[in-house]
């Protein structure tokens, strides 16, 4: 099965920094590749996901790039903001199940005003 | 209310009692998901249901019953639990088997065992 490896566990930068985590995975058949960024006392929510055909996708100030050679993937956050602080999850699918991911073990970042 | 909801939100329970958590889905789809959510282990993956049919159990304890009446719903009955059964338990859902996408989480129920 699929498993997904998250570095750093804690990250904390200035405003304005940028931020960059990153993913490990294991199966090279994965080819979908979210992340999840969930508050305190929230929900988990999607902020940014990328398909094995693309090697980089931009949403404003989120990046996710992909390097399927070396079968990692990083989430790029520029211009960071308080609002930013949050724990940032990546997730790859289980070739072996149906729709499961398999998720990394997080990320807590700390923007600092 | 749209999106994904679950209830109770909070849940204190003795090791004997029996209670259950219930999650529904307001967007259509047609799979769902019950994780777990600890500081050990942040989103552990414990059951699926495709079209109603569990097609995953993470080797979950049998104290830990889910039942999935129609796409909609899904509960989780729980029984005889522990001390380390205590945590967030999320609900999420997604279109389905096929090609991967987004999964849309429940705000959760933090439940506490004594």
């Amino acid at each position: 099965g699929e498993n997904v490896e998250q570095h750093p566990s804690t990250l904390s930068v200035q405003e304005g920094d940028s931020a960059v985590i990153k993913c490990t995975y294991s199966d090279s058949a994965s080819n979908y590749f979210p992340w999840y960024k969930q508050e305190l006392g929230k929900r988990p929510q999607l902020i940014i996901d990328i398909r094995s055909n693309v090697g980089e996708k931009k949403d404003q100030r989120i990046a996710v790039t992909l390097n399927k050679t070396a079968k990692h993937f990083s989430l790029h956050i520029t211009e960071t903001q308080p609002e930013d602080s949050a724990v940032y999850f990546c997730a790859a699918p289980d070739s072996g199940g149906y729709n499961k991911l398999i998720f990394g073990a997080g990320t807590r970042l700390a923007v600092h005003p | 209310e749209t999106g994904v909801t679950q209830t109770p939100r909070h849940l204190v329970m003795g090791m004997t009692n029996k209670k259950s958590l219930k999650c529904e889905q307001h967007l259509g789809h047609n799979a769902m998901y019950w994780y777990k959510q600890s500081a050990k282990k942040p989103l552990e993956l414990m059951f699926v249901y495709n079209f109603k049919e569990q097609t995953e159990n993470n080797s979950v304890p049998s104290r830990f019953s889910p039942e999935c009446p129609n796409s909609s719903h899904l509960f989780l009955h729980l029984h005889t639990l522990q001390p380390e059964d205590s945590a967030l338990y999320l609900c999420a859902s997604s279109q389905g088997p096929g090609l991967a996408g987004e999964q849309y989480f429940g705000p959760g129920t933090r439940l506490t065992v004594t």
